[in-house]
C-alpha cells in the first residue's frame, strides 16, 4: 500500500550545520508530496510542498525535490540554527480520496 | 491568515467518561480529518469527514469514537467511554480538496485520562 519511510531520529548537530532528513515513498500514481514541522507543544505546520516530479517545495532556507525515479522527497537545509529544533514529518497526499500518509517523524535538535 | 482553531487545549478526564473534542476548520475547507499523537510517536490517522459523512476511517477508530459536523462550522469528535490508552494530543486538519491542498492542522487537544 501506499506509505512514507523517514530517516529514523534523534538528530543532533551543531548550529551551521547541514542538515539532511531522508524521506522515500511508495505509491502508485502521482502523489503530492509534503514537509511539515511541529514544534515543541504545537500541532504540525506546513514547510514546504512539491506537486509533481522534479518540482523543489522550499521554505524557511529549506528545500526539498519530488525526485520519481528514486521516489524520495529529502529535506535539506544549508545551515541550520537553534530555532529549527522540532520534528519533521514527510507525508504524501493523493487527489483522490484526500487521504494523506505519514512518515514516523524525525526529531532534530540543533545545539549552539 | 485563517486557521484551524480546538478547543479545548488539554482536557483531564477520568476512565469511564465521555468526552468532546471540538474544532474551528477553516471556513471554505470542504475535508475534515482527526489524527492523534501518542505522547513522542507517529501522526495516527483517524478519520477523514466529507459532505457531511465520514469517508474514511481507520482501525483505531472504532465504535467509541464518533465525529459529528452539527452546525456548519463545528466539527467535533466525541469519545463514548475513554481509556487510558486513549491519552494522547488529537488534532483537527482541514484541507480545500483540491488535488495539491496541503492539511492545515489546529494545534491539538491534548487529552489525559486518568
Amino acid at each position: 500500500g501506499d506509505s512514507v519511510t523517514q530517516m529514523e531520529g534523534p538528530v543532533t548537530l551543531s548550529e551551521e550545520a547541514f542538515l539532511t532528513i531522508n524521506c522515500t515513498y511508495t505509491a502508485t500514481g502521482y502523489p503530492s508530496l509534503f514537509w511539515y514541522v511541529q514544534y515543541p507543544g504545537e500541532g504540525l505546520q506546513l514547510l514546504l510542498k512539491a506537486t509533481k516530479a522534479d518540482d523543489k517545495g522550499s521554505n524557511k532556507g529549506f528545500e526539498a525535490t519530488y525526485r520519481k525515479e528514486t521516489t524520495s522527497f529529502h529535506l535539506e537545509k544549508g545551515s541550520v540554527q537553534v530555532s529549527d529544533s522540532a520534528v519533521y514529518f514527510c507525508a504524501l497526499s493523493f487527489p483522490t480520496g484526500n487521504q494523506f500518509y505519514f512518515g514516523t517523524g524525525t526529531s532534530l535538535t540543533v545545539i549552539p | 491568515e485563517p486557521e484551524v482553531t480546538q478547543t479545548p487545549s488539554h482536557q483531564v478526564t477520568q476512565m469511564g467518561q465521555e468526552v468532546i473534542l471540538r474544532c474551528v476548520p477553516i471556513s471554505n475547507h470542504l475535508y475534515f480529518y482527526w489524527y492523534r499523537q501518542i505522547l513522542g510517536q507517529k501522526v495516527e490517522f483517524l478519520v477523514s469527514f466529507y459532505n457531511n459523512e465520514i469517508s474514511e476511517k481507520s482501525e483505531i477508530f472504532d465504535d467509541q469514537f464518533s465525529v459529528e459536523r452539527p452546525d456548519g462550522s463545528n466539527f467535533t469528535l466525541k469519545i463514548r467511554s475513554t481509556k487510558l490508552e486513549d491519552s494522547a494530543m488529537y488534532f483537527c486538519a482541514s484541507t480545500g480538496g483540491s488535488s495539491t491542498s496541503p492539511l492545515h492542522f489546529g494545534n491539538g487537544t491534548r487529552l489525559t485520562v486518568t
